[in-house]
């Protein structure tokens, strides 16, 4: 089976501050490629899907890249409501993989 | 609007039997696949299991092969998770996901609020 490889697993960083979450898959999965955001105590919610495509209604500061094995989650400017676990998933064929997840707090 | 909604978690002795359900409306059930997705406490995501619209192919993570059986009810808008042999590791929210579109290549827009599953003695 295909692993899903996140870093780092946790970073801090402050308002305002570029944010990057990397995800690497072991093996090749095209752009099937989704970000979820899980805010403490919450359900996830989809922000991205096929690797660049943003979900409707979440904000424009979130944007996804990468292609293969290889992506990337930027947040361009961090806000205090971006404090969460973040994770990504293969969403091409079972299973349906998720990485171990990037907790990102604000300092 | 798209519900889906879980039931039937508890404590269960390891070695014990459990079936989890989950009611879906507000979209055409049978047209999308469904998953369970659980969440150890305090730790991360772990796709478990899904199944075809039609329930004709099922499909597990191979911590849970051999042991839980994936089923849905297209009549009632239900979906099953029988999970047999379980173990400490087991213990964890278990969550009904539906995927954002019918087509077999989606993610998981819908959540259920998850039913708690305790596996001790």
């Amino acid at each position: 089976d295909i692993q899903m490889t996140q870093s780092p697993s946790s970073l801090s960083a402050s308002v305002g501050d570029r944010v990057t979450i990397t995800c690497r898959a072991s093996q090749g999965i095209g752009a099937y490629l989704a970000w979820y955001q899980q805010k403490p105590g919450q359900l996830p919610n989809l922000l991205i899907y096929a690797a660049s495509t943003l979900q409707s209604g979440v904000p424009s500061r979130f944007s996804g890249s990468g292609s293969g094995t290889d992506f990337t989650l930027t947040i361009s400017s961090l806000q205090a409501e971006d404090v969460a676990t973040y994770y990504c998933q293969k969403h091409d064929t079972a299973p349906w993989t998720f990485g171990q997840g990037t907790k990102v707090e604000v300092e | 609007d798209v519900q889906v909604v879980e039931s039937g978690g508890g404590l269960v002795q390891p070695g014990g039997s459990l079936r989890l359900s989950c009611v879906a409306s507000g979209f055409t059930f049978n047209n999308y696949a469904m998953s369970w997705v659980r969440q150890a406490p305090g730790a991360g995501l772990e796709w478990v299991a899904a199944i075809t619209g039609s329930g004709s192919s099922t499909f597990y993570a191979a911590s849970v092969k051999g042991r839980f059986t994936i089923s849905r009810d297209n009549s009632k808008n239900t979906l099953f998770l029988h999970m047999n042999s379980l173990r400490a590791g087991d213990t964890a929210f278990y969550y009904c996901a539906k995927p954002y579109t019918s087509g077999w290549y989606s993610p998981f827009d819908s959540w259920g609020p998850g039913t708690l599953v305790t596996v001790s003695s």
